[in-house]
């Protein structure tokens, strides 16, 4: 079954600060999805990948998609406090039942 | 429009009774997923609804099962509660299915004790 493995776990970075999150899968990427919680609360979509190479952006957030490394980036530039939350992955496996990785819970300290 | 709403929002059970959670989507959306979030196995997909039918089905005990009327709003209900089902449940809604078009619920925090 496929598996997505995010790192790191947790992040603490100052206020202002570039950062980055790495997905990486154990098989072969069809569409990669990233999405937002906030403790305790539902999911926020953020982007959707689907080709290899692709890039996308949402406001100071960016990501992308690298087919040969089975793996995705989420790189937020000039980090705020209100990017601070718990970063998912998603994936469709071969079900296009959706998996998701174990979360990258990132901390904005002012 | 109205987000998804969930009731309850919170809940506590003992082991063995048997619990129903509801999810009513955003008006006009058809489809009505379910997901567990657990700290110790992370967010699993639990099942999908499509206009009233079973459109796919996670890897859970057949105590975990579901359903969707024909407004779309949607139950799940949990029989004999484990220790194990204490959860976040989240419940999500979209108008064809497509992940990047759902929408997610506030969540169900159920405590099995």
């Amino acid at each position: 079954s496929q598996e997505l493995e995010q790192s790191p776990q947790s992040l603490i970075v100052q206020e202002g600060k570039n950062l980055t999150i790495n997905c990486t899968s154990s098989k072969t990427l069809y569409g990669l999805y990233w999405y937002k919680q906030k403790y305790g609360e539902g999911l926020i979509f953020l982007m959707m990948l689907q080709k290899g190479g692709e890039e996308k952006s949402h406001e100071k957030i960016t990501a992308k998609l690298d087919e040969k490394k089975q793996q995705s980036s989420l790189h937020i530039t000039a980090s705020q406090p209100s990017h601070a939350g718990i970063y998912l992955c998603g994936a469709d496996d071969e079900a296009q039942k959706l998996v998701f990785g174990q979360g990258t819970r990132l901390t904005i300290n002012p | 429009k109205a987000g998804v709403t969930q009731t309850p929002r919170y809940l506590i059970k003992t082991r063995g009774q048997q619990v129903t959670l509801s999810c009513s989507p955003i008006s006009g959306h058809r489809s009505v997923s379910w997901y567990q979030q657990t700290p110790g196995q992370g967010l699993q997909f639990l099942f999908e609804y499509f206009s009233e039918t079973q459109r796919n089905k996670g890897n859970f005990p057949g105590r975990f099962s579901g359903r969707q009327f024909s407004n779309s709003r949607s139950e799940m209900n949990v029989s004999t509660l484990e220790l194990g089902d204490s959860a976040l449940y989240l419940c999500a809604s979209s108008d064809s299915g497509r992940k990047e078009t759902q929408y997610f619920g506030p969540g169900t925090r159920l405590l099995v004790l």
